[in-house]
C-alpha cells in the first residue's frame, strides 16, 4: 500500500517566519519527491522536486530529502501571506511510479 | 512552459446524464492522468493512461470511464453521473512516470 502522509494543519506562522512542512511516505522505491503549492479553488500548482539526499534550494523554498527515514520537507524563508495555501507532497510511487499526493497541509502566514 | 487545459471551468448536470471532461496537453507528454480531489480526502487518482489508447485504473474507477484516441486528449466520461460525482476533477501530464506532472485548472463539478 503506497502512502503519503502530511499533517493536514492548518500550520500558522507569522509574516517573515520559517514555515517547516513536512511529509513522509511508504515506499522505499521512491526516487522523486515534489511538492506543490495549492491556492483555494484553484489546481495544484509545482514549486520544487528533489531526487538527492540532502536540501536543495530554489530562492525562498528548500527542500530536504531523508530517504533512510522516508521523509521530505519543505521550508519556507521569509513567509509571506501570499504563501498562505495548502502544499501537497508528492511521491510517485508503486511499479507503475504513479505520482501518489498526500492530504496536503493548510499553511497561513498572518502580517 | 507545459499547459494543460481542460474543457470547462465550472459544470452544473443533471443526475443520470452522460458527462464528458476533456483535458488537451501541449507539451507530447506521454501520460496523462485524471483525479478527483474532496476536501478532507485529497487527490484521488481515478484513471491514468501512458500512450494512445492506453488505459489503467485508479484508486477510484467505478461510474467513470476514459478514452485517449490522440496523443494530447485525454476524455473523463460519466457514465451516469450520480450526486456523489460531485467535486473538483483534475487532469495532469507527465512526459514520463517518475517524473513530475502538471495541471489542468480544474473543473469543479456539481450534480444536482
Amino acid at each position: 500500500q503506497k502512502e503519503v502522509e502530511q499533517n493536514s494543519g492548518p500550520l500558522s506562522v507569522p509574516e517573515g517566519a520559517i514555515a517547516s512542512l513536512n511529509c513522509t511516505y511508504s515506499d522505499r522505491g521512491s526516487q522523486s519527491f515534489f511538492w506543490y503549492r495549492q491556492y483555494s479553488g484553484k489546481s495544484p500548482e509545482l514549486i520544487m522536486s528533489i531526487y538527492s539526499n540532502g536540501d536543495k534550494e530554489d530562492g525562498r523554498f528548500t527542500a530536504q530529502l531523508n530517504k533512510a527515514s522516508q521523509y521530505v520537507s519543505l521550508l519556507i524563508r521569509d513567509s509571506q501571506p501570499s504563501d498562505s495555501a495548502t502544499y501537497l507532497c508528492a511521491v510517485p510511487s508503486g511499479g507503475s511510479y504513479i505520482p501518489t499526493f498526500g492530504r496536503g497541509t493548510s499553511l497561513i502566514v498572518h502580517p | 512552459d507545459v499547459k494543460v487545459t481542460q474543457s470547462s471551468r465550472y459544470l452544473v448536470k443533471r443526475t443520470g446524464e452522460k458527462v464528458f471532461l476533456e483535458c488537451v496537453q501541449d507539451m507530447d507528454h506521454e501520460n496523462m492522468f485524471w483525479y478527483r480531489q474532496d476536501p478532507g480526502l485529497g487527490l484521488r487518482l481515478i484513471y491514468f493512461s501512458y500512450d494512445v489508447k492506453m488505459k489503467e485504473k485508479g484508486d477510484i474507477p467505478e461510474g467513470y470511464s476514459v478514452s485517449r484516441e490522440k496523443k494530447e486528449r485525454f476524455s473523463l466520461i460519466l457514465e451516469s453521473a450520480s450526486t456523489n460525482q460531485t467535486s473538483m476533477y483534475l487532469c495532469a501530464s507527465s512526459f514520463r512516470l517518475n517524473t513530475e506532472a502538471f495541471f489542468g485548472q480544474g473543473t469543479r463539478l456539481t450534480v444536482v
